[in-house]
């Protein structure tokens, strides 16, 4: 399994952009970088994935390097409510079906302050 | 839709006393999964299921077991509990399409055996 390396913790202004890397030196070809978060107690929430290309939606962007050994996860305009601990995930299937396996590490706590 | 929909929220239970979790989805995912999460550290896989009558072992099954006899159900069983199960227990449930399906979770359920 590809593993992942985040830094344990990030603090950023409200309003500025946060950037959140993530290392997965051993990713497979075919295997996809995820990106969820967990508010406080609550269940994970996803964010985003993407396999070479960067890739955007209305909550982030991923940007992934080349050699897809490194990936940044991007919230444009953060806000209070983005304070949160973020998890980089690499996707594994199971060996039976397409069922996945997500590995939680971690994670990067993210604290956005006033 | 609500979602994924988990009971009870916070539970004690005495050494060796069993109990159910229950988890529920109405997006009639296919796939469905138990994670465990102690304290400061990221989710683990407990079991999961890729269509009802069919479940298999995650990362951490011993002391649990569980059954899919429907596809909006997944329920969670601890027969003897013990001190070392004291987590927060997560169901999550996704389509199961392929490489870039995504996951859902629950809210969680708090369980504190003593």
């Amino acid at each position: 399994d590809a593993k992942t390396t985040q830094p344990t913790s990030m603090d950023c202004a409200e309003g500025r952009a946060a950037n959140l890397p993530c290392n997965h030196s051993t990713i497979s070809g075919n295997e996809y970088v995820y990106w969820y978060r967990q508010i406080h107690s609550q269940g994970p929430q996803y964010i985003i994935h993407g396999l070479k290309n960067n890739e955007t939606n209305e909550m982030a962007s991923l940007i992934i390097t080349e050699d897809r050994k490194s990936s940044t996860l991007i919230l444009p305009h953060a806000t209070l409510r983005d304070t949160a601990v973020y998890y980089c995930i690499v996707r594994v299937d199971f060996d039976t079906g397409t069922a996945s396996k997500l590995t939680f590490g971690t994670g990067t706590r993210l604290q956005v302050t006033l | 839709n609500a979602g994924v929909t988990q009971t009870p929220k916070f539970r004690i239970l005495k050494i060796g006393q069993s109990m159910t979790l229950q988890c529920t989805q109405d997006m009639n995912h296919n796939y469905m999964y138990w994670y465990r999460q102690d304290p400061g550290m990221g989710l683990k896989l407990i079991y999961y299921s890729v269509g009802a009558g069919i479940t298999d072992k995650g990362e951490v099954p011993n002391g649990y077991n569980v059954s899919r006899s429907t596809t909006e159900d997944f329920p969670l069983r601890l027969e003897l509990a013990a001190p070392s199960q004291t987590s927060v227990y997560f169901c999550a449930s996704s389509y199961g399409v392929g490489r870039t399906e995504t996951q859902y979770f629950g809210p969680g359920t708090r369980l504190l055996v003593l």
